[in-house]
């Protein structure tokens, strides 16, 4: 089956720039989705089909993907981006997320 | 607006059943296939199948097969969960979320229901 591998955890300094990698076999043939997860409450979309946002999430929310890797930037980063992080892609009729991501803003 | 409203949460023990349903409302029901995810207490998603509320044949992840049904009642708007043998390891919250649909291998979740949690304890 299709796996996906991301950092367990990042760090980025508020305002700065924090990147979320996602790790496949040739992830680069795929669309890659992104979600957020606040605690306690469900999954949003913030990039779908590789880069394209949703109405609603922050032109600081882009996404690339290339290789072996699809990566999630966000941009001046802001307190509020504290949350977990899933890259998602759609494998053989199978629904497939990555292992997450925990953002932290400092 | 769309919205996916989750039942409420369950507590069962092991070897039991568990069905979860989810209200959909504001869009066209049949015209959206719909998942369900679940995740289990401070670990990731996991995908569990999907269903064309039109009526197509549900497809379930092979973790799953033989465990799961999932239905609908195009009636109500409504689509179902219903998880057997339950056993500790199933406690988890239990999402739906429709499918954004762009191509057979795009394919996403545009919107998610609030999560059902199940507890599976004796």
């Amino acid at each position: 089956s299709y796996e996906l591998t991301q950092p367990l955890s990042v760090s980025v300094a508020l305002g700065q720039t924090a990147r979320i990698t996602c790790g496949g076999n040739n992830i680069g043939s795929k669309y890659v989705h992104w979600y957020l997860q606040k605690p306690g409450q469900a999954p949003v979309l913030v990039i779908y089909r590789n880069n394209n946002r949703p109405s609603g999430i922050p032109e600081r929310f882009s996404g690339s993907n290339s290789g072996n890797t699809a990566t999630l930037t966000i941009s001046r980063a802001q307190a509020g981006d504290e949350a977990d992080y899933y890259c998602q892609v759609w494998d053989s009729s199978t629904g497939v997320f990555g292992t997450g991501t925990k953002v932290t803003v400092l | 607006q769309v919205q996916l409203v989750q039942s409420g949460a369950e507590v069962k023990k092991p070897g039991a059943s568990v069905k979860v349903s989810c209200k959909a409302s504001g869009y066209t029901f049949i015209s959206y296939y719909m998942h369900w995810v679940r995740q289990a207490p401070g670990q990731g998603l996991e995908w569990m199948g999907l269903i064309n509320p039109s009526g197509d044949s549900p497809t379930y992840a092979q973790k799953f097969q033989g465990r799961v049904s999932l239905t609908r009642d195009t009636s109500t708007s409504t689509v179902y969960m219903e998880l057997s043998s339950l056993r500790s390891d199933d406690t988890a919250v239990y999402y739906c979320a429709r499918e954004k649909h762009i191509t057979s291998v795009c394919r996403f979740f545009d919107y998610w229901g609030q999560g059902t949690l199940v507890t599976v304890s004796s």
